[in-house]
């Protein structure tokens, strides 16, 4: 069965340093999205990208951040200068027919 | 501002039991709900349903959304102790967006 992965699984960097987490979409979907949980806390939707264009985004997703599809296979998330408060797990998903399937997630602690 | 509440929070009950867990929504442009079960980490897709009164079941599982109320139960039947998780109600919005507003979870524990 089809999935979406994710890599790293746990991303351990300093403050201030540049993160990539990487997501291999399903392979015949159309639109992806990151998402990021804080420990504790609801499933937040960052950001949406749908024909190599971001569609849409939250507040939460400002210009620390960046999405790209390098590839045709890989979606990354970028975060240029990383806070404390970026620490969270944060999953890929893929949308087919309006159902959003999840990666596995990275976890990142930002130290 | 689009939410989606959850309830109860959490839930404990022994095996065999049923229970139901409440999802209600208010958004501006709905186009789908979403139930997910998470254990330690990915949120595992269970459902999606878009239209009313059509009960969508899998296994010892099944869902139905009240669109005119606005809010979905999520039913487990005759529950194992591998249901427990916290089990996640999504909506998913419309238009040019798609992304989906998520509840806080129910956390279910199933005792022996």
């Amino acid at each position: 069965e089809p999935e979406v992965t994710q890599t790293p699984s746990h991303q351990v960097t300093q403050m201030g340093q540049e993160v990539i987490l990487r997501c291999v979409p399903i392979s015949n979907h159309l639109y992806f999205y990151w998402y990021r949980q804080i420990l504790g806390q609801k499933v937040e939707f960052l950001v949406s990208f749908y024909n190599n264009e971001i569609s849409e985004k939250s507040e939460i997703f400002d210009d620390q951040f960046s999405v790209e599809r390098p590839d045709g296979s890989n979606f990354t998330l970028k975060i240029r200068s990383t806070k404390l408060e970026d620490s969270a797990m944060y999953f890929c998903a893929s949308e087919g027919g309006f159902e959003q399937y999840f990666g596995p997630g990275t976890r990142l602690t930002v130290t | 501002e689009d939410k989606v509440v959850q309830s109860p929070l959490s839930l404990v009950v022994h095996e065999g039991d049923t229970v139901t867990l409440n999802c209600s929504y208010e958004v501006t442009n709905f186009r789908s709900l979403l139930w997910y079960k998470q254990e330690k980490k990915a949120p595992t897709f269970l459902f999606m349903l878009t239209s009313s009164g059509i009960e969508k079941k899998s296994g010892r599982l099944s869902s139905i959304l009240d669109k005119k109320e606005l809010f979905s139960i999520l039913n487990i039947t005759a529950t194992q102790t591998g249901d427990s998780a916290v089990y996640l109600c999504a909506v998913g919005l419309g238009g040019s967006q798609g992304n989906l507003i998520f509840g806080k979870g129910t956390k279910l524990s199933v005792k022996p």
